[in-house]
């Protein structure tokens, strides 16, 4: 199994800022993601992030507005930038190795903006 | 869109099987059948995923129909603190770029002392 942390847990923001939210994972992954959970929503996937290349976003979803790092197998940030209240979410960072069928996922970040 | 459908919603009295079915009637010849929970408040955990066969774990066991258009997730003895919102997924086997794991609406699971 993969243990998959998230700092911050929750945060309360203002509309204009952007926050910096951070996953680790104790061990070497293959595939590292991004998720967003809109309330009383599923999740929606936002981007694949790629070691050591540019991430992979899905449809709806751009570079400017969610920045993606992956500078190592086990820690990856998603940034929201420019926030507005319509990003008030909950955002998952989710984990999977090369060749198993299952994917973690960490506890999310609870993000409120006003 | 997603490629399954399930009921929005279930209930099942604790200490009951509870039978969390799924259509995915478009499925194609290399994509499993994967189950996922999510607990209030809590990132998705894996239950089980399946092909064609029958499968069963510790947590559950999973039915699929021979034509492979519907399948039904058992919880045997569904405890409260199974109560959830269960998602049904079909991705290829290991996901990749052209399997991501994609979310519907799921099953909210409402188990009932």
């Amino acid at each position: 199994s993969a243990v998959i942390s998230q700092k911050p847990s929750r945060d309360i923001c203002q509309r204009g800022t952007s926050l910096t939210i951070q996953c680790q994972v104790d061990s070497q992954v293959t595939m590292m993601f991004w998720y967003r959970q809109q309330p009383g929503q599923s999740l929606t996937l936002i981007a694949t992030a790629n070691q050591g290349s540019e991430a992979t976003y899905e449809s709806g979803f751009v570079i400017d507005k969610f920045p993606i790092s992956r500078p190592n197998l086990t820690f990856s940030t998603l940034t929201v930038s420019n926030m507005s209240p319509e990003d008030s979410s909950i955002y998952l960072c989710s984990a999977q190795r090369g060749g198993s069928y299952e994917q973690y996922f960490g506890p999310g970040t609870r993000l409120t903006v006003t | 869109d997603a490629k399954t459908t399930q009921p929005p919603s279930m209930d099942c009295a604790e200490g009951r099987a509870a039978n969390l079915p799924c259509n995915h009637s478009t499925i194609s010849g290399n994509e499993y059948v994967y189950w996922y929970r999510q607990i209030h408040s809590q990132g998705p955990q894996y239950i089980i995923h399946g092909l064609k066969n029958n499968e069963t774990n510790e947590m559950a066991s999973l039915i699929i129909t021979e034509d492979r258009k519907s399948s039904t997730l058992i919880l045997p003895h569904a405890t409260l603190r199974d109560t959830a919102v269960y998602y049904c997924i079909v991705r290829v086997a290991h996901g990749g770029s052209q399997g991501n794991l994609i979310f519907g609406k799921g099953t909210k699971l409402s188990v009932k002392p």
